[in-house]
């Protein structure tokens, strides 16, 4: 079955440094890529989603991209800001009838103001 | 709030007992997941439901443990004879179909301490 790795497990950066989480997957049938955050006791939220058709997305800050061939995606935060620091997750997705995501183990991320 | 609810939101009990979760999704959305989560690490996909069929189940779903989505809404997970092991957040999500991958919605959780 589909497997997600997840580097780094913590990452601490500046306020107003760029922070990049990186994820590897490992079956090629995958084509649904969902980034999700997760802060202190709070249920996870999508925050940004690609599909294999497309190599790269952006949504202000946060953007994402996609490697098929190395079967790698990574998250890029831009500009941090203190509200940042959460836990993020990448997960990953067949093309199947229907969405079981199959979740990494999260990066905890600081942003130190 | 049109978001997806769980209750209760925190369930405390005793090694043996069973224990009951109920998992109301967003209204429109026909797909409903149930993950389990544990401290430091990502939801592990436990079992799906499109409408009222049971489609999928994970390997990590014990015979202890059972989920029913009757009329297709809300959905309960049942475990039985809880052990300290069982111990984890529960997040239900759900989603609706299409064409396109569409996004699951989580809930608050259920936080279950089996002592």
């Amino acid at each position: 079955g589909e497997n997600v790795e997840q580097h780094p497990s913590t990452l601490s950066v500046q306020e107003g440094d760029s922070a990049v989480i990186k994820c590897t997957y490992s079956d090629s049938a995958s084509n649904y890529f969902p980034w999700y955050k997760q802060e202190l006791g709070k249920r996870p939220q999508l925050i940004i989603d690609i599909r294999s058709n497309v190599g790269e997305k952006k949504d202000q800050r946060i953007a994402v991209t996609l490697n098929k061939t190395a079967k790698h995606f990574s998250l890029h935060i831009t500009e941090t800001q203190p509200e940042d620091s959460a836990v993020y997750f990448c997960a990953a997705s067949k093309a199947t009838s229907y969405d079981k995501v199959i979740f990494g183990p999260g990066t905890s991320l600081s942003v130190i103001p | 709030d049109t978001g997806v609810s769980q209750d209760p939101r925190h369930k405390i009990t005793k090694r043996g007992q069973n224990v009951t979760f109920r998992c109301d999704p967003i209204s429109e959305h026909n797909r409903l997941y149930w993950y389990r989560q544990t401290l430091g690490q990502g939801p592990e996909f436990l079992t799906y439901f499109q409408n009222e069929a049971q489609l999928e189940k994970s390997r990590l779903l014990s015979d202890r443990f059972s989920a029913e989505r009757p009329k297709g809404s809300f959905s309960t997970l049942e475990i039985q004879r809880t052990e300290q092991g069982d111990s984890a957040m529960y997040l239900c999500a759900s989603s609706r179909s299409g064409e396109t991958r569409d996004t699951q919605y989580f809930g608050p959780g259920t936080r279950l301490t089996v002592l």
